[in-house]
């Protein structure tokens, strides 16, 4: 079975203060490992997809990693308005994505 | 340019009643979802479409039921509510299978 596994579960940083997320993925034959951030009331908005271990992309302050068995969003020297939950979500197979439970990030001024 | 639009945005329905959710994009993408999500589980996949007139059933399909007549609209029934679909559901499209998600704002249902 396909898992997707994110930590912290919560996180708390000052402004400036750089830390990275965590998500663990175990599924067979990875297609895509996506990023969503998803701001209280909102749907959850697109940000990365990764598709092969190696793979960084970047924006803004936010830059995703892929490895074999997990990936990182790290935020370097957040503001404010980066508080939200982000999201991952991994692709095992045809139409078979497996959302993670978020990691609910505030950042205080 | 709306991207995903949802409607309603929020219903609060009675046991055994039944309701439509409405999603439409002008985004001109085949591939249509609906998830919901509720608190400590991750958003979970009810229901998708690849196309016009296709539909096809995603990890929790029991009690809904799906339409796609046109490119641009995917609705999700529930024939007969139950306290259990009180959740929030979301709309999502994409242009092909592995391409990230465009999601609408979301529907919060209340089935008391």
């Amino acid at each position: 079975e396909d898992q997707v596994t994110q930590s912290p579960e919560a996180l708390r940083l000052q402004e400036g203060e750089s830390s990275s997320l965590n998500c663990s993925y175990t599924v067979s034959g990875l297609r895509g490992l996506f990023w969503y951030r998803q701001d209280p009331g909102k749907g959850p908005e697109f940000l990365f997809t990764l598709y092969s271990a190696g793979e960084e992309k970047e924006k803004e302050r936010l830059k995703a990693t892929l490895t074999k068995k997990e990936s990182f969003l790290h935020i370097t020297a957040p503001k404010p308005e980066d508080s939200a939950t982000y999201l991952c979500a991994a692709s095992g197979g045809y139409q078979k994505v497996t959302f993670g439970i978020g990691t609910k990030l505030q950042v205080i001024p | 340019n709306a991207g995903v639009t949802q409607t309603p945005k929020f219903r609060v329905l009675k046991t055994g009643q039944s309701m439509t959710l409405l999603c439409a994009q002008d985004m001109n993408h085949e591939y249509m979802y609906w998830y919901r999500q509720d608190p400590g589980m991750g958003l979970r996949l009810i229901h998708y479409s690849v196309g016009e007139g296709t539909t096809a059933k995603g990890e929790v399909p029991d009690g809904y039921n799906v339409s796609r007549l046109k490119k641009q609209n995917f609705l999700l029934g529930l024939e007969s509510a139950a306290p259990s679909q009180t959740s929030v559901y979301f709309c999502a499209t994409s242009r092909t299978e592995t391409y990230g998600y465009t999601f609408g704002s979301g529907t919060r249902l209340t089935v008391v």
